[in-house]
Formats: C-alpha cells, sequence, structure tokens
C-alpha cells in the first residue's frame, strides 16, 4: 500500500537553530514528491517537486532532498516566520496525491 | 492573477441540509481535486476528476457529490447522508502530466465547514 510517513510531528525551535524533517515514503512507483507548507486556516502552498534519488532543491531557508527511501527538508538558521505544517506528498500513480500528517513546526524568537 | 478561489470560507449548516462549496480555477488545469482536512490526520481525497463531464470517487466519497461541467469549477456538495460533515475542505487543481512527469498541485485557501 502507498504511504507517507512525516517525523516529528512537531517541533520546536529557537530562531536560528537549524534542523531537518523527514518524509519516508513506500510507493510502488515515485513519480514526483512534494513538499507544502501550511498556515492555520489557509490551503497548503506549494514549495518543491523532486522526482529522482539525489536531486535537491532550494528556496531561501529551505533546502529539499531526495533519496530512494525519504526526503528531508532542511531548514537553515530558521526565523519565526517560518513556523507552519510542512507536509509531504507523492504521487505514485496518475492521478492521485497522498499526503503525510505533517510537521508542526514553530519557531520562537 | 492565476489561481484556485474557493467560496464561502466559512459555512454552517443544519443536520440534515444539503450544503454546495464552491471551487472555480482559472490556471488552465485538466485535474481538480477535492480533499478533506480533520485536525491530526492528513488530507484525505474525497472526489477527482481529471477531464471535464468525468470524475471518480477518491478514499472518503460516501455521503458527497460532485460535478464537472465546466473545466474552470468543480462544486463539491456535502450532503445530509455525511455522518461526520464538519471539517476543513480544500480544493486543488493540477495538470496531469508534463513531459512524462507527475506535477504538483495548487490548492485554494479553504472552506470551514460546521454542522450545527
Amino acid at each position: 500500500e502507498d504511504q507517507v510517513t512525516q517525523s516529528p510531528e512537531a517541533l520546536r525551535l529557537q530562531e536560528g537553530e537549524s534542523s531537518s524533517l523527514n518524509c519516508s515514503y513506500t510507493v510502488s512507483g515515485l513519480r514526483g514528491l512534494f513538499w507544502y507548507r501550511q498556515d492555520p486556516g489557509k490551503g497548503p502552498e506549494f514549495l518543491f517537486t523532486l522526482y529522482s534519488a539525489g536531486e535537491e532543491k532550494e528556496k531561501e531557508r529551505l533546502k529539499a532532498t531526495l533519496t530512494k527511501k525519504e526526503s528531508f527538508l532542511h531548514i537553515t538558521a530558521p526565523k519565526p516566520e517560518d513556523s507552519a505544517t510542512y507536509l509531504c506528498a507523492v504521487r505514485p500513480g496518475t492521478y492521485k496525491y497522498i499526503f503525510g500528517t505533517g510537521t508542526r513546526l514553530k519557531v520562537l524568537a | 492573477d492565476g489561481g484556485i478561489t474557493q467560496s464561502p470560507k466559512y459555512l454552517f449548516r443544519k443536520e440534515g441540509q444539503n450544503v454546495t462549496l464552491s471551487c472555480e480555477q482559472n490556471l488552465n488545469h485538466d485535474a481538480m481535486y477535492w480533499y478533506r482536512q480533520d485536525p491530526g490526520q492528513g488530507l484525505r481525497l474525497i472526489y477527482y476528476s481529471q477531464i471535464v463531464n468525468d470524475f471518480q470517487k477518491g478514499d472518503i466519497a460516501e455521503g458527497y457529490s460532485v460535478s464537472r461541467e465546466k473545466k474552470e469549477s468543480f462544486p463539491l456538495t456535502v450532503t445530509s447522508a455525511q455522518k461526520n460533515p464538519t471539517a476543513f475542505y480544500l480544493c486543488a487543481s493540477s495538470i496531469t502530466r508534463w513531459e512524462g512527469r507527475n506535477t504538483e498541485a495548487f490548492f485554494g485557501q479553504g472552506t470551514r465547514l460546521t454542522v450545527v
């Protein structure tokens, strides 16, 4: 069964304290892994797409990496405005996105 | 600006009533989706449509219905048969494929439905 698991469920960081969020997946054939940011009461905002092991994407303080079994979202020197829930999703076929339950990140000033 | 518009943002419904959530996109995407989000759970797929006049059930379609009469629009009706309808509903759209690869979905801002 296709599945996405994110860890940790929640993470509290001090401003400037770098860390990583994990997304592990089991799918019949990976045809795209996606990272989103979701603020409370809003829809998910697209961040990155990764397609193959070894691929990396960066945006400001965020960097996403992909291996054959998992993806990491590295947050370097986070700021309070990076506080949000980060969602990971895969799309093993041609129609359905499968989402993890997310990591709730809180960055303290 | 291109994007996905969901309305209303908040919706209150009495038990036993049907209610329709609106979703409109101007991204020229073929595929559209409805997801439900509950606290502590991932997004769960209700219905999806890959082309006009065609749609398929997702994982939790019971108590919901949809239509896809226009490419831009994919309304969701929550019927009285849905036993636990209070939730945050998200509409999304995507290109089906691009150069043989699956592409990302883009989301609306959501509708929070509360049954009173």
